[in-house]
């Protein structure tokens, strides 16, 4: 299993282009997040997912967009890119069921983003 | 709501010496606590976690960490640290509403820096 898999690793963007940021997970999870991490603020969530086509807002959505057709996908959406979503960015998936374990997020590998 | 307080933003410790990583949480109804390490420019890894149970979790690399419910404490303990165990680590809590989950809520971290 590779788990959450993000792309890019690495982007930079100008103010104001978009980019989508992806995110696929092999593990059979229903749900899906997408956090931002700025340094010494820990972790904040943007939106999640319970399955494919439900997604709800997190703590901080605003300047973003997610969509969720399928069980494996979950892409973040930037509309024109400001320089405060200069951040790390990180996908997490969990099962939703305590019959099937835990609630324990797996996290993919971040992608690191630069709006200048 | 749920929140979670990480009390120490940095604890530098000696190679070989124990270290503790204070937690605290606040919650009106029953909670499920995780412990995540982030090792530099890499995704969230989990510690360990409490479900139910046992008040004493054993995490991954001689973790282990205590819920006290009337403390609304849960510190991560290691009796002999290592230089590899230098990270930034998360404590993260969630709502339990009794077969459903709610989102986590992540504290702001704390950086241990193990120096030989």
């Amino acid at each position: 299993n590779a788990g959450v898999t993000q792309t890019p690793k690495f982007r930079i963007l100008k103010i104001g282009q978009s980019m989508t940021l992806q995110c696929t997970q092999d593990m059979n999870h229903n749900y899906m997040y997408w956090y931002r991490q700025d340094p010494g603020m820990g972790l904040k969530l943007i939106y999640y997912s319970v399955g494919a086509g439900i997604t709800d807002k997190g703590e901080v959505p605003n300047g973003y967009n997610v969509s969720r057709s399928t069980t494996e996908d979950f892409p973040l959406r930037l509309e024109l890119a400001a320089p405060s979503q200069t951040s790390v960015y990180f996908c997490a998936s969990s099962y939703s069921n305590r019959l099937a374990g835990s609630y324990e997020q797996y996290f993919g590998p971040g992608t690191r983003l630069t709006v200048t | 709501a749920q929140s979670v307080t990480q009390l120490d933003s940095q604890v530098p410790v000696f190679e070989e010496a124990p270290v503790e990583l204070r937690c605290n949480y606040s919650s009106s109804v029953s909670v499920y606590l995780f412990w995540y390490v982030q090792y530099p420019n890499q995704g969230l890894q989990l510690l360990l976690k409490y479900l139910s149970g046992s008040t004493l979790v054993k995490g991954i690399n001689g973790f282990e960490a205590e819920f006290n419910k009337s403390q609304t404490s849960f510190h991560l303990r290691k009796p002999s640290v290592h230089i590899s165990d230098t990270a930034e680590y998360f404590c993260a809590v969630g709502a339990d509403y009794g077969g459903s989950q709610g989102n986590l809520i992540f504290g702001k971290g704390t950086k241990l820096s193990v120096k030989p």
